[in-house]
């Protein structure tokens, strides 16, 4: 147990479905990151919340919509995917200004998009 | 635009060597830091140590040390006493120091990677 904590584990979904991926902190951390690694490529960052407001959106496609209610909970709602979208997703979170530059990751969703 | 460069995408070290995982980095700003993390296979990603660019001294952490070479943009991974479990894809990543009132996350940027395995 990472102390962030990401669910589903695994995902295999349609083209036409519509999912969630769901992250967890207990970390009392107040900035919460996705990121996407695709095979054989470096891990790409997605989205980043800070204090619950949304500060970075990397060119992400529409087709992913976060969601962040509050500061322990971070969600990626999915639909219409490609098949190009299978990768893994990993969350993160970590405390700003506290002078501990430390992210602490979650063990991923690994999605397939079929 | 800050940008980290991991030339190795595998190594190979027998069980109970040392092993070093080059890492090159740049930016212009001169307050970042650096992390190298471990991805097992089952996905999580795991920190090792930090360095910090104004850091006098080399970061260690147990049998992880990295070899900070400010003026050459390096900050390589030496792991000492490799052990079976040490096999698994290692990254280098740097992230700004962004003013505290900025108001905005830093970024953790990542290398693309070094798988290392370690052999019996």
């Amino acid at each position: 147990e990472t102390g962030v904590t990401q669910t589903p584990r695994h995902l295999v979904m349609g083209m036409t479905n519509k999912k969630s991926l769901k992250c967890e902190q207990h970390l009392g951390h107040n900035a919460m990151y996705w990121y996407k690694q695709s095979a054989k490529k470096p891990l790409e960052l997605m989205f980043v919340y800070n204090f619950k407001e949304q500060t970075e959106n990397n060119s992400v496609p529409s087709r992913f919509s976060p969601e962040c209610p509050n500061s322990s909970h971070l969600f990626l709602h999915l639909h219409t995917l490609q098949p190009e979208d299978s990768a893994l997703y990993l969350c993160a979170s970590s405390q700003e200004s506290s002078g501990n530059y430390g992210y602490t990751f979650g063990s991923g969703t690994r999605l397939t998009v079929v | 635009a800050q940008k980290i460069t991991q030339t190795q995408p595998g190594m190979f070290v027998q069980e109970k060597e040392a092993v070093t995982l080059d890492c090159t980095y740049d930016t212009s700003d001169p307050s970042y830091g650096l992390f190298w993390y471990k991805q097992p296979s089952s996905g999580e990603m795991i920190f090792l140590i930090y360095q910090g660019s104004y850091d006098q001294q080399n970061a260690t952490e147990g049998r992880y040390s990295l070899n900070f070479q400010k003026a050459r943009k390096s900050a390589n991974l030496v792991i000492s006493a490799s052990q079976l479990g040490d096999s698994a894809m290692y990254f280098c990543a740097m992230i700004l120091k962004v003013g505290e009132s900025s108001g905005s996350a830093r970024q953790l940027t990542f290398g693309s990677g070094t798988q290392l395995t370690v052999l019996p």
